[in-house]
């Protein structure tokens, strides 16, 4: 079981460059997130799932879309990268029923430049 | 914005209880207390989480006040590997919106 992982690990782009990273799980959970994580700040949402083909904005959706075309998988893009995109990105995971109890991949360090 | 505070950090020695404190003044009744860990360049680690009533469980116990207006969260034996960023988070069981404010550093010392 290799529970949530997350690629890219890291990660370097240009101001206007876009990229996906891919977050995917094998515990066949309901619910997906993403969060970003700003040096010594909390983590904030982003975008989340509640199911395949289902997603809804969280606490910081601008400048980010994202997919969850099958259960396991969750994309985030940015179409046009900032420099305030900078960040570390976590995806998660977790069962209906038990949003609250969420299994978090190691995280993609994103520098944009 | 987070709506629980906590403070910035704290220290233990290592083999001692580490008891972490959160206020959550404006939880309503149906709001549970959630608990994770942030080891240092890691994800999140969920620990436990509660209602009103204590609960226990083989990482921590939490100890939530009569009023639930506040909460410890207590690491009965802490040892080095329990350094790290401690959050108390207030929500809804099931929205899975959990909202992390900037947690208390909790370093442990030999």
């Amino acid at each position: 079981n290799a529970g949530v992982t997350q690629t890219p690990k890291f990660r370097v782009l240009k101001t206007g460059q876009s990229m996906t990273l891919l977050c995917a799980q094998d515990m066949n959970h309901e619910y997906m997130y993403w969060y970003r994580q700003d040096p010594g700040m909390g983590l904030r949402l982003i975008h989340y799932s509640v199911g395949e083909g289902t997603t809804a904005k969280g606490e910081v959706p601008d400048g980010y879309n994202v997919s969850r075309l099958k259960k396991q998988n969750f994309l985030l893009g940015l179409e046009s990268a900032a420099p305030s995109q900078t960040s570390v990105y976590f995806c998660a995971s977790s069962l209906n029923g038990r949003a609250y109890e969420q299994y978090f991949g190691p995280g993609t360090r994103l520098t944009v430049t | 914005d987070a709506k629980t505070t906590q403070p910035t950090s704290m220290d233990c020695a290592e083999g001692r209880a580490a008891n972490l404190p959160c206020n959550h003044s404006t939880i309503s009744g149906n709001e549970y207390v959630y608990w994770y860990r942030q080891i240092h360049s890691q994800g999140p680690q969920y620990i436990i989480h509660g209602l009103k009533n204590n609960e226990t469980n083989e990482m921590a116990s939490l100890i939530i006040t009569e009023d639930r207006k506040s909460s410890t969260l207590i690491l009965p034996h802490a040892t080095l590997r329990d350094t790290a960023v401690y959050y108390c988070i207030d929500g809804s069981s099931n929205t899975g919106k959990l909202i992390f404010g900037q947690g208390t550093t909790l370093q442990v010392k030999p």
